[in-house]
């Protein structure tokens, strides 16, 4: 899986849009973005994914540059519940062993009053 | 989203002993399951790739004696922890790649937590 880049750590006011970035430029034409999420103590929970489009679903909005090279995360109205460490995780779609999710550090988002 | 339950959540054992921890997709069939390990303030770190009627593959420096991964079904995968030892003491998380959504999305079990004694 190519790497990915992404700050350790990040601070959002409670009700504001929490924005995660994160480069991957050896990205290839074949691997999504995917990002995940941990709140302490549990498993890490799916959050979206991308491949050149940007997206958006219930929890989350992707943006992917037009070159792929980097993407943000956007959560519009950061909550507590929020705070969490974020992934992001670029992957092939295939079912060969390189379609296997390699973590990096991620970022600790803290959400607060 | 898919769901993925492990069980048991918690799990306490003595050394010496092996302890079993299952993984189920409740709403898709998985060919393929991943077994991590995490230790507190680190990251996850994948053990090993679960096939379905097929050997696990292991990640370099994974004792494929020591942890036994059985994928016997569509929906279940199980990891024994053989031989325990305190140091063996982590948070095991198992996950499953839906192959009906796109991209292939995997999902992530609640995590089992295992303390050796």
């Amino acid at each position: 899986d190519a790497k990915t880049t992404q700050p350790t750590s990040m601070d959002c006011a409670e009700g504001r849009a929490a924005n995660l970035p994160c480069n991957h430029s050896t990205i290839s034409g074949n691997e999504y973005v995917y990002w995940y999420r941990q709140i302490h103590s549990q498993g890490p929970q799916y959050i979206i994914h991308g491949l050149k489009n940007n997206e958006t679903n219930e929890m989350a909005s992707l943006i992917i540059t037009e070159d792929r090279k980097s993407s943000t995360l956007i959560l519009p109205h950061a909550t507590l519940r929020d705070t969490a460490v974020y992934y992001c995780i670029v992957r092939a779609s295939n079912t060969g062993t390189a379609s296997k999710l390699t973590f990096g550090t991620g970022t600790r988002l803290q959400v607060t009053l | 989203g898919a769901v993925v339950s492990q069980h048991p959540s918690r799990v306490i054992c003595k050394s010496g002993t092996s302890v079993k921890i299952e993984c189920r997709s409740l709403d898709f069939q998985a060919t393929t399951m991943f077994w991590y390990r995490q230790f507190p303030k680190q990251s996850l770190m994948l053990m090993a790739t679960s096939n379905e009627g097929s050997k696990a593959t292991y990640e370099q420096g994974v004792e494929k004696d020591k942890f036994l991964i059985n994928h016997a079904s569509l929906t279940l995968s199980t990891l024994t922890v053989t031989s325990a030892h305190p140091e063996d003491s982590s948070f095991y998380i198992c996950s499953a790649r839906d192959p009906g959504q796109s991209g292939n999305t995997i999902y992530f079990g609640e995590g089992s937590w295992l303390t050796v004694v």
